[in-house]
């Protein structure tokens, strides 16, 4: 199994959807996870950070399951703006070393 | 407040030379990890350096080596290189060294392609 599994996507969805992904990860001792943005060609950026249950921020919500070891984003109210990668990321248990999975690629259409 | 920083931007080279990338961290951080990515997946660890010091260490070969400054600038070096080097090379700053209450910041990238 891999450390940290996202399913590649893409997903397409029309502006105004809600849509949400899932990341897998195996390491059943970490305690915080992240989500990045990574637009095409650009530099990943800090979209959440997930220390417990879960986070909310505007549209964004992240939430953690630790019994099942996932994480998942939901996007409501998708913007065109919104299409990117996004990067599920796993410290290790010192907090150096940051473990990414592949990416899900979103497409927001008009 | 100025952000991470990566020369050069792109790079071509050809297989068995060496490489040197540079990363200049943001204002405030003292530490400095390099990511590589390649096409259509996720970065992955190389190294971090804090204090001058490597701090951490991913599956990479030993030909891929580092540097730290005092001012906390940073440098990847890849000795001998091979086609499969080709990547993305991300600078992360932060400051500390663990990143639960320290995002990375990550620079533009150097694009390397090795022929």
């Amino acid at each position: 199994r891999k450390e940290v599994e996202q399913d590649p996507g893409p997903f397409n969805v029309p502006e105004g959807a809600t849509v949400a992904f899932n990341c897998t990860y195996s390491n059943s001792a970490s305690q915080s996870f992240f989500w990045y943005r990574q637009d095409c060609r650009k530099e990943p950026k800090l979209l959440m950070s997930v220390y417990s249950s879960g986070n909310e921020d505007g549209r964004f919500t992240a939430q953690l399951n630790r019994a099942s070891q996932y994480i998942s984003l939901l996007i409501r109210d998708s913007k065109l703006s919104d299409s990117a990668t996004y990067l599920c990321v796993v410290p290790n248990n010192a907090g150096n070393m940051l473990t990414f999975g592949g990416g899900t690629r979103l497409m927001v259409k008009p | 407040e100025t952000g991470v920083t990566q020369s050069p931007t792109h790079l071509i080279k050809t297989r068995g030379q060496q490489v040197t990338l540079r990363c200049s961290s943001q204002s405030g951080h003292n530490t400095v990890s390099w990511y590589q990515q390649a096409l259509g997946q996720g970065p992955q660890f190389i190294f971090q350096y804090y204090r001058e010091e490597e701090n951490g260490r991913g599956n990479f070969p030993p030909r891929f080596s580092g540097l730290q400054f005092p001012n906390y600038s940073s440098e990847l070096n890849v000795n001998a290189l091979e086609l499969d080097d080709s990547a993305l090379y991300l600078c992360a700053s932060s400051l500390a060294p663990g990143s639960y209450n320290s995002p990375l910041h990550f620079g533009n990238g150097t694009r390397l392609t090795v022929t």
